[in-house]
């Protein structure tokens, strides 16, 4: 079983439409839990990050986090063009490690 | 977010020489760093963590004589590939921690070899 789970996609979703990508993990004692944004060619540039159960907004973008299920998701509200490309869920574990999931690409249909 | 720097951002070398890449916290002291490894449409593979003035931890499989990482400031670290081969081409991207568990990635760099 991978550490870090996500659906590798493609995700395609039309302009203005909610986005919702998922992923779990494997280690409970998983701390804190990042979302990255990937576009092609480039490096991961971080979205959200969230450490405690429930709901963490800013902005279109909001996290979401249910520890005793192992799950954590982005729901990106009225998504545009621009937010198509590849997300990162990555899991902090215990030390300094962060394990990063295999990535969901989405495309968002104008 | 916390500004990280990572150069070059591309480099072409022949096969058997050395290539070194820099990784710079440029407006925070990273006490850790982080390098990855990425292949074309695959997940960021963590290849060594970097404590400052200590040596680099290497996950398992990556050969630490061949990937020599340093840490010598709580701004830099480098990691200088060694004979390098084409099989090493790949993404290489640095990521620092600046106190808080979240990480920030430099730019990348685009190792070709010839």
């Amino acid at each position: 079983q991978k550490e870090v789970e996500q659906n590798s996609g493609p995700l395609s979703v039309p302009e203005g439409a909610i986005a919702s990508l998922n992923c779990t993990y494997s280690d409970r004692g998983s701390q804190s839990f990042f979302w990255y944004r990937q576009y092609s060619g480039k490096s991961p540039e971080l979205i959200m990050f969230i450490y405690s159960n429930g709901d963490k907004e800013d902005g279109r973008f909001t996290a979401q986090l249910n520890k005793a299920s192992q799950y954590v998701s982005l729901l990106i509200r009225d998504s545009q063009p621009s937010d198509s490309a590849t997300y990162l869920c990555a899991v902090g574990t215990g030390g300094f490690k962060t394990i990063f999931g295999a990535g969901t690409r989405l495309f968002v249909k104008a | 977010g916390a500004v990280v720097s990572q150069h070059p951002s591309w480099v072409i070398c022949k096969s058997g020489t050395s290539v070194k890449i820099e990784c710079r916290s440029l407006d925070f002291q990273a006490t850790t760093m982080f390098w990855y490894r990425q292949f074309p449409k695959q997940s960021l593979m963590l290849m060594a963590t970097s404590n400052e003035g200590s040596k680099a931890t290497y996950e398992q499989g990556v050969e630490k004589d061949k990937f020599l990482i340093n840490h010598a400031s709580l701004t830099l670290s480098t990691l200088t590939v060694t004979s390098a081969h084409p099989e090493d081409s790949s993404f290489y991207i640095c990521s620092a921690r600046q106190g808080g568990a979240e990480a920030f990635f430099g730019q990348g760099t685009r190792l070709t070899v010839v």
